[in-house]
């Protein structure tokens, strides 16, 4: 157990509609990263948060959006689903800074769009 | 820009055996990390073990040791002793966050080595 919660496990849903993963990350780690992984692109890294703010952007697209709150746990927000948008989303979390090393994953969430 | 390179797609090792997995990367930044991680049948990232740039000796962890050859830009996953447990895919992976990119420490991933231990 890496100590990182994400819920939905499984997440079934059809397109355009919209959905929120949502992630916590270990006890005292500020950083919070959403990656996808795809049988088409692989594990990609979508967006990273430290202590509220958005610190880097990767290959997310416009329809998806996150944040991270006051507590930390942060969402990610998925809208206007395609059949392409089904992957494995994947919430880790480091201490985050310069001075942080590894970043530890939780079980992910697996979407579905039908 | 990064880049990680897994040139293995599968691998099959007898049980007991040793294994080597292959990893070789590009980064114009002096200071990066490089980590392996195992994904099991069961879809979780597994954190393996880590290696930073500057470090002078090769990272261990128990049965995973890392090594390290700068020059040649490659960080292999060298398992002693496989066990069928061991059976996963591999993925390595590569943060660059030198003083151009300080607060980015998004991780650029090899697209994975699946082995498979036979008994």
């Amino acid at each position: 157990d890496s100590g990182v919660t994400q819920t939905p496990k499984h997440l079934i849903t059809a397109t355009g509609q919209r959905v929120t993963l949502r992630c916590s990350p270990r006890s005292g780690d500020l950083s919070v990263y959403w990656y996808q992984q795809s049988l088409d692109q692989g594990l990609q890294f979508l967006i990273q948060y430290y202590n509220g703010e958005e610190r880097a952007k990767g290959n997310i697209l416009e329809r998806f959006s996150a944040q991270q709150f006051p507590d930390l746990h942060s969402e990610l927000n998925l809208s206007s689903l395609e059949l392409g948008d089904s992957a494995l989303y994947f919430c880790a979390s480091s201490v985050g800074g310069s001075s942080s090393y590894e970043q530890y994953f939780g079980p992910g969430t697996r979407l579905t769009v039908t | 820009a990064q880049k990680i390179t897994q040139t293995q797609p599968g691998m099959f090792v007898q049980e007991k055996e040793a294994v080597t997995l292959d990893c070789t990367y590009d980064t114009s930044d002096p200071s990066y990390g490089l980590f392996w991680y195992k994904q099991p049948s069961s879809g979780e990232m597994i954190f393996l073990i880590y290696q930073g740039s500057y470090d002078q000796q090769n990272a261990t962890e128990g049965r995973y040791s890392l090594n390290f050859q700068k020059a040649r830009k490659s960080a292999n996953l060298v398992i002693s002793a496989s066990q069928l447990g061991d059976s996963a895919m591999y993925f390595c992976a590569m943060r660059d966050a030198g003083i151009s990119n300080f607060g980015n420490e998004k991780l650029t991933f090899g697209t994975g080595t699946r082995l498979t231990i036979i008994p």
